[in-house]
């Protein structure tokens, strides 16, 4: 069975404040692993996905990285408007559909 | 590109009274649709997943009676909620996967539709 980690649950930093979320996760073949940010009330946004270890992506202030293991979504210097929970997915290759881990609620003051 | 919508984006409706929901994608075609579930603060249900032209695979533990998915068109499907109640309220998300894309697993999302049900 296919399992998602993500950690911390709940983060808060300062605007400009680099950081990083964790995805770990277990699965029998992983065929992508995909990060989406979802505002309260919105459904999830799609931000990247990344097939193999070693595979970076990066978009604005965000950089998705791969290992065999785990998965790290780098946040430099956030702003405010980067607040939302961040939700990590991963399609294994005996299933049909993703499977989520319970996101991290990012939260950037100002 | 890869947009999904979803209507209504909120409706209410009284217990008893069966609710339709569309998802459409509108700048693909989408071999496989989901239908999710959110409750407050908690992360995506998967209620079932449905082919183009075929019957939908539902969950376990998900009523496919309460639940009628339709996927009817490669750009449109429907989740209708029979006979709703108060517990079924909560915030439902459908989700596209494209045609041709046998490299990509990538889903996208619709914006939701959240119903109340009194």
């Amino acid at each position: 069975e296919d399992q998602v980690t993500q950690s911390p649950e709940a983060l808060r930093l300062q605007e400009g404040e680099s950081s990083s979320l964790n995805c770990s996760y277990t699965v029998s073949g992983l065929r992508g692993l995909f990060w989406y940010r979802q505002d309260p009330g919105k459904g999830p946004e799609f931000l990247f996905t990344l097939y193999s270890a070693g595979e970076e992506k990066e978009k604005e202030r965000l950089k998705a990285t791969l290992t065999k293991k785990e998965s790290f979504l780098h946040i430099t210097a956030p702003k405010p408007e980067d607040s939302a929970t961040y939700l990590c997915a991963v399609q294994s290759g005996s299933a049909r559909q993703l499977t989520f881990g319970s996101g991290t609620q990012l939260t950037v003051l100002p | 590109g890869a947009v999904v919508s979803q209507h209504p984006s909120r409706v209410i409706c009284k217990s008893g009274t069966s609710v339709k929901i569309e998802c459409r994608s509108l700048d693909f075609q989408a071999t496989t649709m989901f239908w999710y579930r959110q409750f407050p603060k908690k992360s995506l249900m998967l209620m079932a997943t449905s082919n183009e032209g075929s019957k939908a695979t539902y969950e376990q533990g998900v009523e496919k009676d309460k639940f009628l998915i339709n996927h009817a068109s490669l750009t449109l499907s429907t989740l209708t909620v029979t006979s709703a109640h108060p517990e079924d309220s909560s915030f439902y998300i459908c989700s596209a996967r494209g045609q041709g894309q046998s490299f990509s697993y990538e889903q996208y999302f619709g914006p939701g539709t959240r119903l109340t049900v009194t």
